[in-house]
């Protein structure tokens, strides 16, 4: 089935600096991906997601492009702020059974220091 | 928003209790899952919905059960809690046409 590899963390960065969070995907087909983060005491929150490939998904300053050459997904952004610690996950449809389920990545912890 | 809440936010229960989590939607939306989030173990499916009275098993549902009798409301059951089951709990609901998930705040649950 579908499965995602995400860059393994934490990674820690200081204000204004350049972000990647390397991920890379194993899928049937061409499924949405996505990028949650959820940052200290809350829930998930959906930051972005492309439903093609070559699309570009952005949100916050937060850019990924769906790269189907080779199936990556990588999250970029070109100046982290503080308020941008937090937890980053990767995911994509795993599509099986009767709903339509997500499969995420193990999560990369990113804290960006003043 | 996406109209989720989930309660109680934190709870603390003894080993061989029942607890059951509760997950209400305010958007009528079909699909509901119910998510538990470890550390070294990310976040893992225990069981989802996709209708009144229909549920599935996910990736982790041994010592779990769930029940949806409305479309707005999806309780999570531990049967017999036990210290395993001391995790972070998160519902989400599925946008089926925008292939997107929306997540509830979390239960954060000790099991002593």
């Amino acid at each position: 089935g579908n499965s995602v590899t995400q860059m393994e963390g934490p990674v820690t960065l200081s204000e204004e600096a350049f972000l990647t969070i390397n991920c890379t995907y194993t899928a049937t087909g061409y499924p949405s991906l996505f990028w949650y983060v959820q940052y200290p005491g809350e829930g998930l929150q959906l930051l972005l997601k492309a439903t093609k490939a070559d699309d570009k998904g952005s949100n916050k300053g937060f850019e990924a492009t769906y790269r189907k050459e080779t199936t990556s997904f990588h999250l970029e952004k070109g100046s982290v702020q503080v308020s941008d610690s937090a937890v980053y996950f990767c995911a994509l449809p795993v599509s099986s059974g009767s709903a339509r389920q997500l499969t995420f990545g193990s999560g990369t912890q990113l804290t960006v220091l003043p | 928003d996406a109209g989720i809440t989930q309660s109680p936010r934190h709870k603390v229960t003894e080993t061989g209790t029942p607890v059951t989590l509760r997950c209400h939607q305010t958007e009528n939306h079909r699909y509901m899952y119910w998510y538990r989030q470890d550390p070294g173990h990310g976040l893992r499916l225990i069981h989802y919905s996709y209708g009144v009275k229909d549920t599935d098993k996910g990736e982790v549902s041994d010592g779990y059960s769930v029940s949806r009798s409305k479309t707005e409301d999806f309780l999570l059951t531990l049967e017999s809690a036990t210290s395993s089951q001391t995790s972070v709990y998160f519902c989400a609901i599925g946008v089926a046409v925008q292939e997107t998930q929306y997540f509830g705040p979390g239960t954060r649950l000790l099991v002593l």
